[in-house]
């Protein structure tokens, strides 16, 4: 059984850019979440991908936005790059309906804008 | 405001004693709430819940305490080993929510004394 994995694993980006980081969800899972942590807080909730479709959303500006492709895998876009995005970006799968609300995370993407 | 709190942001237990990490929350429509524990470079993985109809849940060494009244619950390790050093986010949600995500605490780094 394969995890989820995450790439790229750090990247470094300047204000202003753009940014797209990438996930495979755990096999036989069809829903992706992805969460924002920032240094001394807890994982914050982005949005969630369900069918191809976001099915769920924190409180995070539209410059953040994603995909969810027919393989379950997933793209989590960021534009015009702030310094407070700089975080480590998780992403985690489970499959629907989330009834447990058990998550399983990838490693993280850690992302600095300097 | 944060909805999850966890107050202490670390705790230090001898090896062979009981650990206590505490979490508190102040949204009455949580039912479902969980901890995750975190490695240096991992992502958290999840470790144990409960859901809003029960008091306690045990799993092993670990055990989860919840009092609604009190908005409260505990986490309870025991024996503490070394291997249980990390930090341990208390997260929650609300079922009816739909595809809300999980609320997580800043978590509390647990430390275990040889």
């Amino acid at each position: 059984e394969t995890g989820v994995t995450q790439s790229p694993t750090h990247l470094i980006k300047t204000r202003g850019q753009q940014v797209t980081l990438r996930c495979s969800s755990q096999s036989g899972h069809n829903t992706v979440s992805w969460y924002q942590q920032a240094l001394g807080q807890g994982p914050q909730f982005i949005f969630q991908y369900y069918r191809e479709e976001e099915n769920g959303r924190g409180n995070f500006p539209p410059r953040f936005s994603g995909l969810q492709f027919p393989n379950y895998s997933s793209e989590l876009n960021v534009n015009a790059l702030e310094l407070d995005d700089s975080a480590l970006y998780l992403c985690a799968s489970s499959s629907a309906p989330l009834l447990a609300g058990e998550l399983f995370f990838g490693e993280g993407s850690r992302l600095t804008v300097l | 405001d944060q909805q999850v709190k966890q107050n202490s942001p670390s705790l230090s237990v001898q090896e062979g004693r009981i650990s206590i990490l505490n979490c508190d929350y102040t949204n009455s429509m949580f039912d479902y709430f969980l901890w995750y524990k975190k490695y240096p470079a991992e992502g958290p993985t999840f470790l144990i819940s409960i859901s809003s109809i029960k008091d306690k849940n045990e799993d092993g060494r670990f055990t989860v305490f919840l009092n609604k009244s009190a908005k409260h619950l505990s986490l309870h390790i025991v024996p503490s080993q070394p291997g249980d050093s990390a930090v341990y986010f208390c997260a929650a949600r609300y079922s009816g929510g739909g595809a809300d995500g999980l609320t997580f605490g800043k978590g509390t780094h647990l430390i275990i004394q040889p």
